[in-house]
């Protein structure tokens, strides 16, 4: 079946440590997105990539990092410098040309302990 | 940046009992998205609005394009226990698409 997969679900990270989320798609789409979710904060972009070896900056991006060298990767990195990196995060994509219609994993949980 | 408001930021009403949410804009949108996320799951397109004035439905949901671009309604009829969850308009202009804060429903058997 297509989709995107996101792994793990529930991620635990010492403080000061780095943790990379996963995320994959066999979609075949060419934009890819990371947000970020906190209660009664609703969805904020952390970063998109709209072809592979590009990626631009969210609204959020400061503490994080992305790669995008596969069509069908875009994992997250979670470095230390984000200062409170407790939260939900979700991974989508969309088709090629558009920005509508974004299609989400499952989510990751991460928690700092 | 663009925003989006949604009212009611939460919502707790009686099973069978119809629903109404909103969404507004600061700015037009040429396209009005409705996502529901059930808990501890991802968001789920459920309505894809294109053309102002629109009106479309899903099943119990029906969706509106406002006419000034600006604005979107989505109704739920009779209410049933798995409509609990949040559900967020989105509204891409041209860029990554833009979400508001969500309505949490909550349905009382």
């Amino acid at each position: 079946d297509g989709g995107i997969t996101q792994s793990p679900k529930y991620l635990f990270r010492k403080e000061g440590q780095n943790v990379t989320l996963s995320c994959e798609q066999n979609l075949n789409h060419d934009a890819m997105y990371w947000y970020r979710q906190d209660p009664g904060q609703g969805l904020r972009l952390i970063y998109y990539s709209q072809i592979v070896n590009d990626f631009q900056k969210g609204d959020i991006a400061e503490g994080y990092s992305v790669s995008r060298e596969k069509k069908e990767s875009f994992p997250l990195t979670v470095t230390s410098a984000q200062k409170n990196p407790t939260a939900f995060y979700l991974c989508a994509s969309s088709p090629t040309g558009t920005y509508t219609e974004a299609f989400f994993g499952q989510g990751t949980r991460l928690t700092v302990v | 940046g663009q925003q989006l408001n949604q009212s009611p930021q939460s919502m707790f009403i009686q099973e069978g009992e119809d629903v109404s949410m909103n969404c507004t804009s600061s700015s037009i949108f040429n396209t009005w998205l409705w996502y529901k996320q059930d808990p501890g799951e991802g968001p789920v397109l459920l309505i894809a609005l294109y053309k102002a004035g629109e009106l479309t439905s899903n099943g119990r949901l029906t969706a509106q394009f406002g006419i000034t671009r600006k604005d979107s309604f989505l109704n739920i009829s009779a209410s049933i226990p798995s409509d609990v969850g949040i559900y967020f308009c989105a509204g891409p202009e041209y860029t990554p698409l833009v979400f508001g804060k969500g309505t949490r429903l909550s349905v009382i058997a």
